[in-house]
């Protein structure tokens, strides 16, 4: 079962910021935060990960409270491109080093024009 | 470019007719993986692995078989396709390793239907 805890839909409006909220009250000291997005079948597309600080790419940013509870991912200016499935994921070490990605269900951000 | 590259796109056939997808990484990732996505199931993980000659099974191997003869390639297998095996498929690749970290790149996915 996926470790994280989604809204299952969102919307935004074009050019605003959306900010995609993820619980992981379980998650272990050494495992990371993943987010990937899946646009209309296709295949999903790596956004961002972290541990403990903030990060930023040049898709996104991403933030992690202290407690590492929760995170929040961030699509600055948001544009109709960005409509997709976005899965928060708390990255599984199985015995072995499977690196197994669980996806739970994802929420699903509608960006308006 | 760096890519996974998934082949056929597309393919519909019949019951019992042996198929291969094939999955080919330009990246040098050690890992490679093979998920399938269904209506409300999510993307589950079929077969994995971990380096050349070296596979294992995910959480929904059953009916498939997986080969890794070189790095680059990761085919699978259905030796007598069924109709519940229709789905999306999807391969991806990373470098191995948790000290890495490393992300998951995905192929843009296989649509099969088993009739």
């Amino acid at each position: 079962d996926a470790k994280t805890t989604q809204p299952p839909s969102m919307d935004c409006a074009e050019g605003r910021a959306a900010n995609l909220p993820c619980n992981h009250s379980t998650i272990s000291g050494n495992e990371y935060v993943y987010w990937y997005r899946q646009i209309h079948s296709q295949g999903p597309q790596y956004i961002i990960h972290g541990l403990k600080n903030n990060e930023t790419n040049e898709m996104a940013s991403l933030i992690i409270t202290e407690d590492r509870k929760s995170s929040t991912l961030i699509l600055p200016h948001a544009t109709l491109r960005d409509t997709a499935v976005y899965y928060c994921i708390v990255r599984e070490t199985t015995q072995g080093g499977s690196e197994k990605l669980v996806f739970g269900k994802g929420t699903k951000l509608t960006v308006n024009p | 470019e760096a890519q996974v590259t998934q082949n056929p796109r597309y393919l519909i056939t019949v019951t019992g007719k042996k198929l291969t997808v094939t999955c080919s990484q330009n990246m040098n990732h050690e890992y490679m993986s093979w998920y399938r996505q269904d209506p409300g199931l999510g993307l589950r993980q079929i077969y994995y692995s971990m380096n050349v000659e070296v596979t294992d099974k995910g959480d929904v191997p059953e009916g498939y078989k997986v080969s890794r003869k070189e790095k680059r390639n990761f085919p699978l297998i259905l030796e007598s396709p069924s109709p519940n095996q229709t789905s999306l498929y999807f391969c991806a690749s990373s470098h191995a390793g948790q000290i890495h970290n490393q992300p998951q790149h995905f192929g843009d996915g296989t649509r099969l239907s088993i009739l």
